[in-house]
């Protein structure tokens, strides 16, 4: 069973670049999240999505795009990155709002 | 509309006890907790869904009082497996279908 799987697991990225992380899930779960975390401040919902083909921003969304055109993927999207969104990048998916949702390893993405 | 958690950080000698508290400012649905090891993803712990409920298990367990928008995580006779950071993650019912993460409380357990 492989749970939620984050792909990449490290990247390094220039100002001004752009890239895709991709999460899946083999649960079937409904729901799925994109949080980043930095220290301190705990895990901060960036975007998620209750359903295939809908998505809806969380409390920090402003530098990222996100799309579920599949169920089972959850695509994140950083269109020009700033040194600001270094931080460390997890994927979760739930049945349900208020289910117990499970994590990806993380995503840990430093941008010089 | 982040959750406060107290203390921000704990040490204990095994066998002792814990309680970590989750307070919000917003009327809450549900209260969530996760522990996250270092280096780890976060792992859940239990969720709390009605005003009043208590679970446990093992040695943790967990309160939530609805009226007062607080949660407590109890860890009893800890073990050095329990360290790591534990978050709450609170449902807001202004919100719904999406938790709102406390910073954390670090707990270190020592020999």
């Amino acid at each position: 069973n492989a749970g939620v799987t984050q792909t990449p697991k490290f990247r390094v990225l220039k100002t001004g670049q752009s890239m895709t992380l991709l999460c899946a899930q083999d649960m079937n779960h409904e729901y799925m999240y994109w949080y980043r975390q930095d220290p301190g401040m705990g895990l901060r919902l960036i975007h998620y999505s209750v359903g295939e083909g809908t998505t809806a921003k969380g409390e920090v969304p402003d530098g990222y795009n996100v799309s579920r055109l599949k169920k089972q993927n959850f695509l994140l999207g950083l269109e020009s990155a700033a040194p600001s969104q270094t931080s460390v990048y997890f994927c979760a998916s739930s049945f349900l709002g208020n289910q117990p949702q499970h994590f990806g390893d993380g995503t840990r993405l430093s941008i010089l | 509309q982040q959750p406060v958690q107290s203390p921000q950080a704990v040490i204990l000698r095994e066998g002792e006890d814990a309680v970590i508290n989750c307070s919000s400012s917003k009327a809450l649905y549900s209260v969530h907790w996760y522990r996250q090891k270092h280096g780890e993803a976060p792992v859940f712990l239990m969720i709390l869904l009605k005003g009043g409920e208590q679970k446990g298990h093992d040695k943790i367990s967990a309160s939530f009082n609805e009226k007062k928008q607080q949660s407590s995580l109890y860890l009893t006779a800890s073990q050095l497996s329990y360290s790591g950071t534990y978050f709450c993650g609170t449902e807001i019912k202004e919100y719904g279908n999406k938790l709102v993460f406390g910073a954390g409380t670090i707990l270190r357990v020592k020999s």
